[in-house]
């Protein structure tokens, strides 16, 4: 089945711009989904479609998504925006909704 | 936005069964397809089943397919998920997600915890 690849960590500094990738085979032709994940809570949609925010989502929260690698920045970085990031997306062919396996974000 | 409520988590033994219950409240439960997600302690998320909104088509991950049945009741605005032949593996907090526009999961409850242990 299809394999998104996510860093483990990233760490940036407080009002720094934070960008957490993730790959997968030609994953620009596919619809990327973003969640956030705060210890002990339950995942948050924070970006789909590859760029659309929900409502209540910052505008800091932005995602692009071409060829190989889809990306998930955070502009101005917050204490509070340390979290796991997952990507996902679904796959067609094997009817799988597909999971990164999650990037811990460090806000130094 | 909506609501969705877990429970039915629980120790159990290897080899066992269990029944876990997902209430959704304040939208119309009925028009949504509807997905189970797990995560094992320490670890990421995975992909469990799905089923779609009038309950006629359902998706299951390789490591539950046989095992783990889903199924919803409309009328009662409720999603279950039957846990059978359970394993260690099987250990993590169950969350049932709303499936909303681009297949993204757009509503989480808080989880249920299973644990199956001897």
């Amino acid at each position: 089945s299809y394999v998104l690849t996510q860093p483990p960590s990233e760490s940036v500094a407080p009002g720094k711009t934070a960008r957490i990738t993730c790959g997968g085979n030609n994953i620009g032709s596919h619809s990327v989904h973003w969640y956030q994940q705060k210890p002990g809570q339950a995942p948050m949609l924070v970006i789909y479609f590859n760029t659309d925010r929900p409502s209540g989502i910052p505008e800091r929260f932005s995602g692009s998504n071409s060829g190989s690698t889809a990306i998930l920045t955070i502009s101005r970085v917050e204490a509070g925006d340390e979290a796991d990031y997952y990507c996902q997306m679904w796959d067609t062919i094997s009817h799988y909704w597909v999971f990164g396996g999650g990037t811990k974000l460090t806000v130094l | 936005e909506g609501q969705l409520v877990e429970s039915g988590g629980g120790l159990v033994q290897p080899g066992g069964s269990l029944r876990l219950s997902c209430a959704g409240s304040g939208f119309s439960f009925s028009v949504y397809s509807m997905n189970w997600v797990r995560q094992a302690p320490g670890k990421g998320l995975e992909w469990v089943s799905y089923i779609g909104s009038t309950g006629s088509t359902m998706y299951y991950a390789d490591s539950v397919r046989g095992r783990l049945t889903i199924s919803r009741d409309n009328a009662k605005n409720s999603l279950y998920l039957q846990m059978d032949s359970l394993r260690t593996e099987d250990t993590g907090v169950y969350y049932c997600a709303r499936l909303g526009a681009g297949f993204a999961m757009d509503v989480w409850g808080r989880g249920t915890t299973v644990t199956v242990s001897s």
